[in-house]
């Protein structure tokens, strides 16, 4: 069983949708949690980066944490085609150094 | 732009041969990584810097081997390459040694023939 699992879509919308991504995880010692968006190969760029329970925002995107079900989640509301890419979630534990990612989740949104 | 630095960003070379990838880390970056990204293997952990120094190692071959020099750019060098090792090979750089925020640069594009 991988430690991080996330559904690889492909996941299409419209315009203006709400988008919800999500990652589940095994390790209960992963503290810090991000989200990263990736456009055809290009690096990832870091989008959210949390590291407790609850909700984060930043403009359209909320991202979401539950430490109890170890499960986050990100938001993006009225999504926009340029936000067509595909979406990884990271983590890390506290006293590790490397990031363990996700499989990514390739979003589509059209227009 | 993440302000992470890679050179080449394309790369073709044959069987057997030798590479450099080189990288610079954003201004005041302490932390290197670098990451591998393959079709199949998604986005694997291969080693971090943290100063010049070694700090954590995760799936690398010991066909790679990378520095961090004083002035903090670094080198990932792959040898006796196999085809295998056709992928994206991308540096990130942070600001700690615990890697909670981590910037990525655009990647090296390796293709092995």
């Amino acid at each position: 069983q991988k430690e991080v699992e996330q559904d690889p879509g492909p996941l299409s919308v419209p315009e203006g949708a709400i988008v919800s991504l999500n990652c589940t995880y095994s390790n209960s010692a992963f503290q810090y949690f991000m989200w990263y968006r990736q456009y055809s190969r290009k690096g990832p760029e870091l989008l959210m980066y949390t590291y407790s329970s609850g909700n984060k925002e930043d403009g359209r995107f909320t991202a979401q944490v539950d430490k109890s079900s170890k499960y986050i989640s990100l938001f993006i509301r009225d999504s926009q085609p340029s936000d067509s890419a595909t979406y990884l979630c990271a983590m890390t534990a506290g006293s590790a150094r490397q990031l363990t990612f996700g499989s990514g989740t390739q979003l589509t949104v059209l227009p | 732009d993440s302000g992470v630095t890679q050179t080449p960003k394309h790369l073709i070379t044959a069987t057997g041969q030798r590479v450099t990838l080189r990288c610079s880390p954003r201004s005041g970056d302490l932390s290197v990584y670098w990451y591998q990204q393959s079709l199949d293997q998604g986005l694997q952990f291969l080693i971090q810097y943290y100063n010049g120094e070694e700090r954590a190692k995760g799936n690398i071959l010991e066909r790679f081997s990378a520095q961090q020099f004083p002035d903090l750019h670094s080198e990932l060098n792959l040898s006796s390459l196999e085809l295998g090792d056709s992928a994206l090979y991308f540096c990130a750089s942070s600001p700690t040694a615990v890697g909670d925020t981590i910037y990525f640069g655009e990647g090296s594009w390796l293709t092995v023939v």
